[in-house]
C-alpha cells in the first residue's frame, strides 16, 4: 500500500508553547488528507479534512484556531497545535488519501505521540 | 448517517485458533468498508476492503471479511492466529457521497495468548 510518514514520532513540550506536526505522502499525491486524535483505549476521532490549497473542514467542536492545519502541497499537510496545553496531550494521527485507489481509501501515517508538561 | 459498531471490546484467543472480529454498521446509501489493525504506539495499518464485487474479501497478514448486505455486517476472520496478531483492530466505513470520511467503530482488541 502507499506509504504515509508523520514527523515527530512523539514531542514533549512545555505548557504554553507551539508544536507542528508533518504529514506527508511519500509515494503518491494526496489532494485530501485527514486528522485524527485518538485517546488512550479509544477510537480514532477526526478533526479535520484537509485540502490542498484550500482551507481546511474542522469537525464541530475542534477549535480552528487551535489547531492550525495547512495543505501546502499535495504531498505535505501540517497540524500546529498553538499554546498546547497538557489537556492537548493525545496520539495525533494523519491520513491521506490515494486517489490511485478506489473507495476512498485512506493510508495512515505512524502517529505523533504529543505530551505537554 | 453511516455507523459503526464493533461487538465485541476484547477479544481473547489462544495461538492457533481461529477468531472472527465482529462488525456491524448502518447506513442508508451504499458503503465502502474497511478493517484496519494498529500496533502498540502506531498508526493505522489497511488490512482489507470492500468496494464492491465480491463478499468475500480477503487481506494481509491471513485476515478475510465477509460482506453481508442483508445483515448489514463486515465480520474479520482468521482461521489460526499467532502471537504477532496481538493488536487493536478497527472497522470503518465510508459512505458514498460523505466525502470521504471514515467513520469508525470502537475497537477491539485481540489477545493472542501462547
Amino acid at each position: 500500500g502507499a506509504v504515509v510518514s508523520q514527523h515527530p514520532s512523539r514531542v514533549i513540550c512545555k505548557s504554553g508553547t507551539s508544536v507542528k506536526i508533518e504529514c506527508r505522502s511519500l509515494d503518491f499525491q494526496a489532494t485530501t488528507m485527514f486528522w485524527y486524535r485518538q485517546f488512550p483505549k479509544k477510537s480514532l476521532m477526526l478533526m479535520a479534512t484537509s485540502n490542498e490549497g484550500s482551507k481546511a473542514t474542522y469537525e464541530q467542536g475542534v477549535e480552528k484556531d487551535k489547531f492550525l492545519i495547512n495543505h501546502a502541497s499535495l504531498t505535505l499537510s501540517t497540524l500546529t497545535v498553538t499554546s498546547a496545553h497538557p489537556e492537548d496531550s493525545s496520539f495525533y494521527i494523519c491520513s491521506a488519501r490515494d486517489p490511485r485507489v478506489g473507495g476512498d481509501t485512506q493510508y495512515f501515517g505512524p502517529g505523533t505521540r504529543l505530551t505537554v508538561l | 448517517a453511516q455507523s459503526v459498531t464493533q461487538l465485541d471490546s476484547q477479544v481473547p484467543v489462544f495461538e492457533e485458533a481461529p477468531v472472527e472480529l465482529r462488525c456491524n454498521y448502518s447506513s442508508s446509501v451504499s458503503v465502502y468498508l474497511f478493517w484496519y489493525v494498529q500496533y502498540p504506539n502506531q498508526g493505522l495499518q489497511l488490512l482489507l476492503k470492500y468496494l464492491s464485487g465480491s463478499t468475500l474479501v480477503k487481506g494481509i497478514n491471513g485476515f478475510e471479511a465477509e460482506f453481508n448486505k442483508s445483515q448489514t455486517s463486515f465480520h474479520l476472520r482468521k482461521p489460526s492466529v499467532h502471537i504477532s496478531d496481538t493488536a487493536e483492530y478497527f472497522c470503518a466505513v465510508i459512505g458514498s457521497g460523505n466525502t470521504g470520511k471514515l467513520i469508525f467503530g470502537q475497537g477491539t482488541t485481540l489477545q493472542v495468548k501462547p
